[in-house]
């Protein structure tokens, strides 16, 4: 089993649509939590951190529930800027490795 | 935010030479850098851990001999790829952690890689 598992998708969406995107991590030592996001042939970009009390920042909304290894990333009024792959990444705690997910694309269309 | 160039930014080279890519923190000190490889569709991949003045710890199934990793100075680390073959060809890039830093790494642009 791969320590974080995502959907890969791809999500194809309009304009304006909401999207909620899920990721699950087998290891319950995991501390940290981050949605990273991808653009073709660049490198990853930190999206925002993941809190346990849930966070929002603009448009997106990233949820953690421990007690079933689960993180979530939701984003409202989609745009076409929007379109990239979102990585869900976790690590084990301070100064650890960061773990990466497959990533899941995302797809917003006019 | 924290900048981290990657140079060059990509290399086209001949089976068998071997190829060095260069990872500088340009505005902090980066005690820690990190190499990942990314094939087509596939996530990052964790390489090796590069501490300052030590050697790299390898992640298993990386072949130190073969991925050879220096990181002489606070703001540099290099990666060379010893004898490239074209299933070598992959997007390697680098994050950097500053040493006051526990959870954030900043990463480079990566470089593009193909061995023909």
């Amino acid at each position: 089993r791969k320590e974080v598992e995502q959907d890969p998708g791809p999500f194809n969406v309009p304009e304006g649509a909401t999207v909620a995107f899920n990721c699950t991590y087998s290891n319950s030592a995991s501390q940290s939590f981050f949605w990273y996001r991808q653009d073709c042939r660049k490198e990853p970009k930190l999206l925002m951190s993941v809190y346990s009390s849930g966070n929002e920042d603009g448009r997106f909304t990233a949820q953690l529930n421990r007690a079933s290894q689960y993180i979530s990333l939701l984003i409202r009024d989609s745009k076409l800027s929007d379109s990239a792959t979102y990585l869900c990444v976790v690590n084990k705690g301070a100064r650890e490795k960061l773990v990466f997910g497959t990533g899941t694309r995302l797809l917003v269309s006019p | 935010g924290a900048v981290v160039s990657q140079h060059p930014s990509w290399v086209i080279c001949k089976s068998g030479t071997s190829v060095k890519i260069e990872c500088r923190s340009l505005d902090f000190q980066a005690t820690t850098m990190f190499w990942y490889r990314q094939f087509p569709k596939q996530s990052l991949m964790l390489m090796a851990t590069s501490n300052e003045g030590s050697k790299a710890t390898y992640e298993q199934g990386v072949e130190k001999d073969k991925f050879l990793i220096n990181h002489a100075s606070l703001t540099l680390s290099t990666l060379t790829v010893t004898s490239a073959h074209p299933e070598d060809s992959s997007f390697y890039i680098c994050s950097a952690r500053h040493a006051t830093s526990t959870d954030t790494q900043y990463f480079g642009p990566g470089t593009r890689l193909t061995v023909l």
